[in-house]
């Protein structure tokens, strides 16, 4: 079974430029969640997503973060304009339901984000 | 708000010693938990999780966690620890009606020959 794909798994950018990142979760997974871990910290969660609905995104900040997923499958994040502080790695995860206690989220292997 | 706070932030162990990593959270409602390992240059994998039933779980490569449900904690075991075991241990609560998962901030474990 292939795992979450995602890319680049490299970008440097400098502060004020755009960047978008891209996943491709398990096929069949319903449920897809980008999270932002910043060097020394656990991954915080930015938005959930349930087929192409927007199920939590409370932690995303708006004015500068965005994702879509369309058709419900893959799935973009993008920034802009890009601050010092989103250097971070960006984790894709996708799950085969949403809502049920039993289920586990498998990561893709993450995009790290260098703003210069 | 919910949080997880891993106390141990670099531990350095040598083969067949054995390990045992704190993971506290604070939330009064039922809880799943989990493990996650990350090791050099992978992604993050599942190691085992705790929703219901035995409190003791058991997960891969000779890992297991004990759930203490009076003590706020889901500490990770392993009796004798091998160098292929060098990684980040992350846990991570899930409250019983959500799918936000809530991670600690992660213990680097070293293990030398």
């Amino acid at each position: 079974e292939a795992g979450v794909a995602q890319s680049p798994r490299y970008k440097i950018i400098e502060k004020r430029q755009s960047v978008a990142f891209w996943c491709n979760p398990i096929s069949g997974h319903a449920t897809l969640y980008w999270y932002q871990q910043i060097l020394g910290q656990g991954p915080k969660l930015l938005i959930q997503f349930q087929n192409n609905g927007v199920v939590d995104d409370s932690q995303l900040p708006k004015d500068r973060f965005s994702a879509e997923r369309l058709k419900g499958v893959d799935s973009t994040l993008k920034i802009q304009p890009a601050k010092l502080e989103d250097s971070a790695v960006y984790l894709c995860a996708s799950s085969l339901v949403t809502g049920t206690s039993a289920d586990t989220q498998y990561f893709g292997p993450g995009t790290r984000l260098t703003v210069l | 708000a919910q949080s997880v706070s891993q106390h141990n932030h670099h531990v350095i162990l040598s083969e067949a010693a054995s390990l045992e990593l704190g993971c506290n959270y604070s939330y009064g409602g039922t809880v799943n938990l989990f493990w996650y390992v990350q090791y050099p240059g992978q992604h993050l994998q599942l190691l085992l999780k705790y929703f219901s039933g035995d409190p003791l779980v058991k997960g891969i490569k000779g890992f297991e966690a004990e759930f203490i449900k009076s003590k706020f904690s889901f500490n990770l075991r392993k009796p004798s620890v091998q160098w292929s075991d060098t990684a980040e241990y992350f846990c991570a609560v899930k409250t019983y009606n959500t799918d936000k998962l809530i991670f600690g901030t992660g213990t680097r474990l070293q293990v030398f020959p």
